[in-house]
C-alpha cells in the first residue's frame, strides 16, 4: 500500500541555524500539506500545496518557513533560521479525494 | 473554517470497561471527519472516518464512532478496552471540497487502568 515516506526521523539542530524536512508524498496525489505538532499539544496546520504554489497558510507559517516541491517526488519544508520553539514533531500528509494521509513525522529538536 | 472541541483532556477507565470519547465540531459547509490515535513518541494512525452514508462507522482496534449531523458531533466508543488503547486520541475535520486542511481537536489522552 503507498505511503507517505519523511526523512530524517529525527533531527536536533542548534537555534539560528536552517533546516530542511523531506517528505515523498503517495505519488498520484496533488495536495501536499505540512502540519507540527508541538510536544503534548494538538496537531496544528501550517501550509498546503497544490499545483507547484501555496493553497493556503496558517499564521504559524510566517517568513521564516518555505515550502518546495524541488522534483517529481520530494516536497521540502525549509526553516529559515530555527528557534527553540520550533522543537516540535513534523507531519506531512498528501490527500486523494476525501482524506489526507499522513507521513511518520520528522522530530525536530531545536538546542 | 471548522473548530473541533474534545472536551475531556483525559478519560481514565478501567480495563474491560466501556468508554466514549466525545468530539463536536463546528463548520458552515459539509464535513469529513476523523478519529487519529497517537501512541507515545509515534506518529497519527487512522482509527476511523466517516465520509458519507451510514452514520455508524467502525474502525480498527474495536472502536465504532455515530456521526450525528444535528448535534455536530462524532464522539468514538470501544464496548471494552484495552490496556493497550492507552493513547492520545485527535478528532479531526476536513470541510468536503477538494484541498481543504484538515482541523484537529485539541485530544484526549485515554487511560486504561489495570
Amino acid at each position: 500500500e503507498p505511503e507517505v515516506t519523511q526523512t530524517p526521523s529525527h533531527q536536533v539542530t542548534q537555534m539560528g541555524q536552517e533546516v530542511i524536512l523531506r517528505c515523498v508524498p503517495i505519488s498520484n496525489h496533488l495536495y501536499f500539506y505540512w502540519y507540527r505538532q508541538i510536544l503534548g499539544q494538538k496537531v496544528e496546520f501550517l501550509v498546503s500545496f497544490y499545483n507547484n504554489e501555496i493553497s493556503e497558510k496558517s499564521e504559524i507559517f510566517d517568513d521564516q518557513f518555505s515550502v518546495e516541491r524541488p522534483d517529481g517526488s520530494n516536497f521540502t519544508l525549509k526553516i529559515r533560521s530555527t528557534k527553540l520553539e520550533d522543537s516540535a514533531m513534523y507531519f506531512c500528509a498528501s490527500r486523494d479525494d476525501y482524506e489526507q494521509y499522513f507521513g511518520p513525522g520528522t522530530r525536530l529538536t531545536v538546542t | 473554517a471548522q473548530s473541533v472541541t474534545q472536551l475531556d483532556s483525559q478519560v481514565p477507565v478501567f480495563e474491560e470497561a466501556p468508554v466514549e470519547l466525545r468530539c463536536n465540531y463546528s463548520s458552515s459547509v459539509s464535513v469529513y471527519l476523523f478519529w487519529y490515535v497517537q501512541y507515545p513518541n509515534q506518529g497519527l494512525q487512522l482509527l476511523l472516518k466517516y465520509l458519507s452514508g451510514s452514520t455508524l462507522v467502525k474502525g480498527i482496534n474495536g472502536f465504532e464512532a455515530e456521526f450525528n449531523k444535528s448535534q455536530t458531533s462524532f464522539h468514538l466508543r470501544k464496548p471494552s478496552v484495552h490496556i493497550s488503547d492507552t493513547a492520545e486520541y485527535f478528532c479531526a475535520v476536513s470541510g468536503v471540497n477538494y484541498g481543504q486542511n484538515f482541523v484537529f481537536g485539541p485530544g484526549t489522552r485515554l487511560s486504561v487502568l489495570p
